[in-house]
């Protein structure tokens, strides 16, 4: 069964840039979240997509946002980067959260901001 | 405010050498606490999830366990394979915390042979 998958491994942008980052979730799985891993801040929750609506969102600015498509593949796209964006961007997908099923990962999107 | 505290940060074993990580929670109804391990330039790997208080669960040398304040993830016998970091995370219900899990800050394991 194939896992998470994340794209691109890594992206390199400069300040005032958009990003786009997309995930594909394990096959059955409904829901996708994004999380940001910045170094010595741990993992933060950014939004969670579930049947192709926004369901919750994390303390993020608006720039910061996303979509879930009908195959329910996602992207979180990343207006106006500044340097502490910089950071790798985990994707997760899950059965359904109304049943407090695990979140599985994929292995990032690492963002560079120059 | 819905927090997870993960210790010790660090910890250095020699292979065998058996001891336990910590993960202490303050959540407002807490409806699954989950362990992941991470490997560098990895994302987080699913290990256990716990529902209720007295639940364990265990997985070849690991074994983890949960209170109504702490989840403990014990190590048998560890070897150099289990060098990672193990992350504690938390599902809450309560106001706009659903879907989200909160994360500690992790523990990196190091096991020498």
């Amino acid at each position: 069964e194939a896992g998470v998958t994340q794209s691109p491994t890594h992206l390199i942008k400069t300040r005032g840039q958009q990003a786009t980052l997309r995930c594909s979730p394990i096959s059955g799985h409904t829901s996708v979240y994004w999380y940001q891993q910045a170094l010595g801040l741990g993992l933060q929750f950014l939004l969670w997509y579930d049947e192709g609506e926004e369901r919750n969102r994390g303390n993020f600015p608006p720039r910061f946002s996303g979509r879930q498509f009908p195959n329910y593949s996602s992207e979180l796209n990343v207006n106006a980067l500044e340097l502490e964006d910089s950071a790798l961007y985990l994707c997760a997908s899950s059965l359904s959260t109304t049943l407090y099923q695990p979140q599985h990962f994929g292995d990032g999107t690492r963002l560079s901001i120059l | 405010e819905d927090q997870v505290t993960q210790s010790p940060e660090a910890l250095r074993l020699q292979e065998g050498e058996s001891s336990s990580l910590n993960c202490s929670y303050t959540v407002s109804g807490l409806r699954g606490l989950f362990w992941y391990r991470q490997d560098p330039g990895k994302g987080p790997e699913f290990l256990f999830t716990l529902y209720s208080a007295g639940e364990e669960k265990e997985k070849e040398r690991l074994k983890a366990t949960l209170t109504k304040k702490e989840s403990f993830l014990h190590i048998t016998a560890p070897k150099p394979e289990d060098s990672a970091t193990y992350l504690c995370a938390v599902q809450a219900v309560s106001g706009g915390n659903t879907g989200k899990l909160i994360f500690g800050q992790g523990t990196t394991l190091q096991v020498k042979p």
